[in-house]
């Protein structure tokens, strides 16, 4: 079955610092990847995702993240943190049910914390 | 992009009573809708996968017959939660995929969620 981990409960970053949330992943075949975030009470919101093509992908909000291969990862980068980034931040992989239908499975979630 | 709506946002009922969430894809067609459930500082738990105009999906150790799912339409599915009790008490995030062979992305595009607090 596909999973993915993400090994850190909460990252720290200071305001206008890069920030890194990590994410691996265990896959039988290509990886379908996706980054969401979740602000507090609210739905979960696309940041990107990784089909297949160039390594480096660019999302929303200045976001991006680089699928790696070798390492099995998959981690959720910016160059320049913002307060407004704080929030939960979900990394994903696409499974294929029994019944054929695709689905997400989630990690467990990582928080980020911006300070300014 | 693609919206996806929840009513109600917010909703307390009485053990025993049933209750009704809708979730809508305002501005694109769903064949596929999914019903998550999130407990406070946890991750997602899918429940079921809902195909319009067939029987939903329900994950291991989800009861069919407490979580009722209907998708009637290709812009709507509704999750009724019959005979509440409060350990129903949780967020309930709905989301959506677009069609297949109409610039599907194979995306989800999920829904504000629905939290429902059952006394």
């Amino acid at each position: 079955a596909q999973s993915v981990a993400q090994p850190e409960d909460q990252v720290n970053v200071a305001e206008g610092n890069p920030l890194t949330v990590k994410c691996t992943y265990s896959v039988s075949g290509n990886p379908y990847l996706f980054w969401y975030v979740q602000y507090p009470n609210r739905g979960l919101q696309f940041l990107l995702k990784y089909i297949t093509g160039d390594n480096l992908v660019k999302g929303s909000y200045g976001f991006e993240a680089e699928f790696n291969k070798s390492q099995t990862s998959f981690h959720l980068k910016k160059p320049s943190a913002l307060v407004s980034d704080s929030a939960l931040y979900f990394c994903a992989v696409r499974d294929r049910a029994p019944g054929g239908y695709n689905k997400l499975i989630f990690g467990a979630g990582t928080r980020l914390a911006v300070h300014p | 992009g693609a919206v996806v709506s929840q009513h109600p946002s917010r909703v307390i009922c009485k053990s025993g009573t049933s209750v009704k969430i809708e979730c809508r894809s305002l501005d694109f067609q769903a064949t596929t809708m999914f019903w998550y459930r999130q407990f406070p500082k946890q991750s997602l738990m899918l429940m079921a996968t809902s195909n319009e105009g067939s029987k939903a999906t329900y994950e291991q150790g989800v009861e069919k017959d407490k979580f009722l799912i209907n998708h009637a339409s290709l812009t709507l599915s509704t999750l009724t939660v019959t005979s509440a009790h409060p350990e129903d008490s949780s967020f309930y995030i709905c989301s959506a995929r677009d069609r297949p062979g109409g610039g599907s992305t194979d995306t989800q595009y999920f829904g504000p969620g629905t939290r429902l607090t059952v006394l």
